[in-house]
């Protein structure tokens, strides 16, 4: 089952614009990061944020985490068409032996028109 | 510093017909992992392997095998190709447990089993 729930699953913005996605979980992590996929084309790392962090910036990326909602939101400011890809939340799984295996969401289409 | 590599980038099977995927690293990376992504599914975890001579089960393992004889190679086989198994497949490694590390993917390898 999916650990990591993104909403929306598609967004559709003008170049400048924000753009917030947001991912649930289930249970407790270690960590929750996300990945950028272009179409095509392999997953991407963009940022990681550990369960006792709460903000994280990373250039025009600011990662939230709420671990009390078990949620995490990612806002890419100043968006450009280059950014147009889908966005997955991946979690550590939280049955045991996992080895810190991650499981993925099904992902935001994020799609920004110039 | 090629990263992850993936061989072959598409192919063609016919039902109950094998193949090897092959999944190179040059990162000397401990932990790997062979993926699937189907739409609308986000990425399923078929094996992983924490070290050379290792391999281990995750979500979705069935009709698969794989094998970790060399530290930066990682091969996913499929003994009796079946439609189900049409997807997009990718491999990835990591330094560590996702526990604090993140994972680097290869480009895919698109397959359909007719």
């Amino acid at each position: 089952s999916q650990q990591g729930e993104e909403d929306p699953q598609a967004l559709s913005i003008q170049e400048g614009e924000n753009a917030t996605m947001n991912c649930s979980y289930k249970t407790s992590i270690n960590n929750l990061q996300w990945y950028r996929q272009n179409s095509g084309r392999g997953l991407v790392h963009l940022i990681l944020i550990r369960s006792n962090e709460r903000e994280k910036h990373s250039g025009r990326l600011r990662v939230t985490l709420d671990t009390s909602k078990k949620s995490s939101s990612l806002l890419i400011t100043a968006s450009r068409a280059a950014d147009t890809a889908s966005y997955f939340c991946a979690t550590d799984a939280a049955y045991g032996g996992s080895q810190g295996n991650l499981i993925f969401g099904k992902g935001t289409k994020l799609s920004v028109k110039p | 510093n090629a990263g992850v590599t993936q061989t072959p980038k598409f192919r063609v099977l016919k039902t109950g017909q094998s193949m090897t995927l092959l999944c190179a690293q040059d990162m000397n990376h401990e932990y790997m992992y062979w993926y699937r992504q189907d739409p609308g599914m986000g990425l399923r975890l078929i094996h992983y392997s924490v070290g050379e001579g290792t391999t281990a089960k995750g979500e979705v393992p069935d009709g698969y095998n794989v094998s970790r004889l060399k530290k930066q190679n990682f091969l996913l086989g499929l003994e009796s190709a079946a439609p189900s198994q049409t997807s997009v497949y990718f491999c990835a490694s990591s330094a560590g447990t996702t526990h604090v590390r993140e994972q680097f993917f290869g480009p895919g390898t698109r397959l359909t089993v007719l």
